[in-house]
């Protein structure tokens, strides 16, 4: 079954850095997303994409926060200065014609 | 706006044993789609069942089965005869269309099975 990649899995930064997460999601799909869940909290919508260009976005997805599908495959997240209350799990997902949502495996970012 | 509200934040059942997760959600938009996604310690998000609002007839995946209520907006999961891995976080989500083409979870349930 195709599924949705991410990398890194583990990604441990120190505060003001940068970050780039990275997705490469199901080659057929049509949107593309960004959600993130801090440890036991609920999971949350950060950025839709589709047509190359952002669909939607949260009221979380601030200036900090870019993404790029440079290539036609892979599906990028940018921090640009993280913060300590950036630290969660990064969930990039997909949506093909078939109305289901596939999830990757998730980035959990650490900001020290 | 849409919402997705899950009362119940913990449950347990015994290994064998039916048990019932509850969804509530609200839309005004009238196409949209219903999930449930399993979320074990490994914090992977799996998708569990999905429902088509337009389609009466409850979704059923093996084990996994739906009662979906159209008119109470209420969308409950069934897990027949629990196993010991299905011990997880269980979100319900709602995809509306022709707008906003996101999933929108509710805060989750976390399920134990106890052998």
């Amino acid at each position: 079954e195709p599924e949705v990649t991410q990398t890194p899995s583990h990604q441990v930064t120190q505060m003001g850095q940068e970050v780039i997460l990275r997705c490469v999601p199901i080659s057929n799909h049509l949107y593309f997303y960004w959600y993130r869940q801090i440890l036991g909290q609920k999971v949350e919508f950060l950025v839709s994409f589709y047509n190359n260009e952002i669909s939607e976005k949260s009221e979380i997805f601030d200036d900090q926060f870019s993404v790029e599908r440079p290539d036609g495959s892979n599906f990028t997240l940018k921090i640009r200065s993280t913060k300590l209350e950036d630290s969660a799990m990064y969930f990039c997902a997909s949506l093909g014609a078939e109305v289901k949502l596939f999830f990757g495996s998730g980035t959990q970012l650490s900001v020290l | 706006a849409q919402t997705v509200t899950q009362s119940q934040p913990e449950m347990s059942v015994q290994e064998a044993e039916t048990v019932t997760l509850s969804c509530t959600y609200d839309t005004s938009e009238n196409n949209y789609y219903l999930f449930w996604y399993k979320q074990p310690p490994s914090r992977q998000m799996i998708l569990v069942i999905r429902q088509e609002a337009y389609k009466q007839q409850n979704a059923t995946e093996n084990r996994f089965s739906v009662n979906f209520q159209k008119a109470a907006k209420s969308f409950s999961l069934k897990i027949s005869d629990s196993q010991l891995g299905d011990t997880a976080m269980y979100f319900c989500a709602l995809l509306t269309q022709g707008g906003s083409e996101k999933l929108v979870f509710g805060k989750g349930t976390k399920l134990t099975v106890n052998p």
